[in-house]
C-alpha cells in the first residue's frame, strides 16, 4: 500500500518571501501521479499542481513549482511571492493509474502580513 | 458551470441513527468519489463509482454503502453512526474512472453527538 508523509504539521511565511513544503512518499509503482492540493477554510480541495512520474521535469504553475526526486521519493512544493491567499491546509497526494487519490496529513500555511 | 455540489452542508445526529449524503458531480462527469476527512488528517477514500459501479472500495466497516444514480449522481450512507464517523465527506468527481484529474465538492460536515 502506498503511503504519503508530510513532516510539517505547520509552517508560516511573510508576505512576498518564498516557502518550501515538503513531502515524501512510499511506493512499489513506476508510473504513478503526484499532486498538491490546497485547502481553504471554505473547506473546498484545489488543485495546485500535479506532476507525472514517468516526466522527469519538474511541474510549475506560475508561482508554485515542485521538486520531484523520484528516487528519493521526494515530492516538495516550492510557493513564491507568497500572498495572503495562499494561507490554507496543503496536502500532498499519490494517485497510481487513475484510481483513488492517498493523501498526506498536511500542511497547515500561515502567511503573515 | 456549476461544480460538484453536495448537500446538506453541515448536519448533526445521534449515535445509532443513519444518515445519507448527496452529491451532484460536474456536468459530464461520470465518475464520483467520496473520501472522509477526520479533523487534522488527510482525506481518506471511502468508494468510487463509474457508470453506476462500485470500481473501488476503503478499509470503512460495512455501515458504509454508496451509490450511483442514472444522472451520475451519488449517495453515501453511513448506518449505526458512532462518534468517530464525525468527519468532512467529500465527494470528487471525474469524466471516467481513470482521469487524474478531479474536482472537489465543498463537503458536508457530519457532527455525531
Amino acid at each position: 500500500a502506498q503511503t504519503v508523509t508530510q513532516s510539517q504539521p505547520e509552517m508560516s511565511v511573510q508576505e512576498a518571501e518564498t516557502v518550501t513544503l515538503s513531502c515524501t512518499y512510499d511506493t512499489s509503482e513506476n508510473n504513478y501521479y503526484l499532486f498538491w492540493y490546497k485547502q481553504p477554510p471554505s473547506r473546498q480541495m484545489i488543485l495546485v499542481i500535479r506532476q507525472e512520474a514517468y516526466k522527469q521535469q519538474n511541474a510549475t504553475e506560475n508561482r508554485f513549482s515542485v521538486n520531484f526526486q523520484k528516487a528519493a521519493k521526494s515530492f516538495s512544493l516550492k510557493i513564491s511571492d507568497s500572498q495572503l491567499g495562499d494561507t490554507a491546509m496543503y496536502f500532498c497526494a499519490f494517485m497510481k493509474d487513475g484510481q483513488n487519490f492517498v493523501f498526506g496529513p498536511g500542511t497547515r500555511l500561515s502567511v503573515l502580513p | 458551470d456549476a461544480g460538484v455540489t453536495q448537500s446538506p452542508t453541515h448536519l448533526i445526529k445521534t449515535r445509532g441513527q443513519h444518515v445519507t449524503l448527496r452529491c451532484s458531480p460536474i456536468s459530464g462527469h461520470k465518475s464520483v468519489s467520496w473520501y472522509q476527512q477526520v479533523l487534522g488528517q488527510g482525506p481518506q477514500f471511502i468508494f468510487q463509482y463509474y457508470e453506476k459501479e462500485e470500481r473501488g472500495r476503503g478499509n470503512f466497516p460495512d455501515r458504509f454503502s454508496a451509490r450511483q444514480f442514472p444522472n451520475y449522481s451519488s449517495e453515501l450512507n453511513v448506518n449505526a453512526l458512532l462518534l468517530g464517523d464525525s468527519a468532512l465527506y467529500l465527494c470528487a468527481s471525474r469524466t471516467y474512472s481513470g482521469n487524474t484529474e478531479a474536482f472537489f465538492g465543498q463537503g458536508t460536515r457530519l457532527t455525531v453527538v
